[in-house]
């Protein structure tokens, strides 16, 4: 079975741009979320989608937009890019089953702005 | 929302020494889980604990939770090459995860 997919793999942005990132889930898994992770620090949580709607947002600024798609493939948007968005961007899956749901992490998309 | 932070930030130890990561909040958590990221990966769930007190087992790791549920660890036994990573541990509905603790093991 295919796991949890991301595109681009890496991506070179400017100052002011606006970046997409896009994820498919793992075949059955109703629920995506969005992590950033900084090298050097955990992934800090960004957004919560569950059967296309949000359920959880981080404290990120209303830059960063999220959507999930009816087959449960989501993308993330981030507008108006900062040199401080750098970072690698993992997406994760977890299957149904409430609080404790193991989530499985894509490969990530590693964005460096400039 | 609920913070957890882990200590130490980093641990060198040489194959074959122990070794041991401790995940602290200062609230009462949900659960807890478990992450191991290789270097240049990502995150790979490991264990989810529950219960107050809560002991699992796999293989050289073994994971505790504390009895106020406000502590965790994780202690690996006679450590290998493999071990090699960064160990996170995750509270709530997998929002928040800790610090991590990069472990290096020297051959």
């Amino acid at each position: 079975d295919a796991g949890v997919t991301q595109s681009p793999t890496h991506l070179i942005k400017t100052r002011g741009q606006h970046v997409t990132l896009r994820c498919s889930p793992i075949s059955g898994h109703k629920s995506v979320s969005w992590y950033q992770q900084v090298l050097g620090q955990g992934p800090q949580f960004i957004f919560q989608y569950y059967e296309k709607e949000e359920r959880g947002r981080g404290n990120f600024p209303d830059r960063f937009s999220a959507r999930q798609f009816p087959n449960y493939s989501s993308e993330l948007n981030v507008n108006a890019l900062l040199l401080g968005d750098s970072a690698l961007y993992l997406c994760a899956s977890s299957p149904p089953g409430g609080l404790g749901s193991p989530l499985h992490f894509g490969n990530g998309t590693r964005l460096t702005v400039t | 929302g609920q913070q957890v932070m882990q200590i130490p930030q980093y641990q060198h130890v040489q194959e074959g020494e122990d070794f041991t990561t401790y995940c602290n909040s200062s609230t009462t958590l949900s659960n807890i889980q478990w992450y191991k990221q290789r270097p240049g990966g990502h995150p790979v769930f490991l264990i989810q604990l529950v219960k107050s007190g809560e002991v699992k087992k796999q293989k050289r790791l073994t994971f505790q939770f504390g009895e106020a549920k406000k502590n965790s660890s994780l202690h690996i036994t006679a450590t290998q090459t493999t071990d090699v990573g960064t160990y996170f541990c995750a509270t709530g509905n997998q929002f928040y995860f800790g610090t991590g603790t990069s472990l290096t093991v020297i051959p």
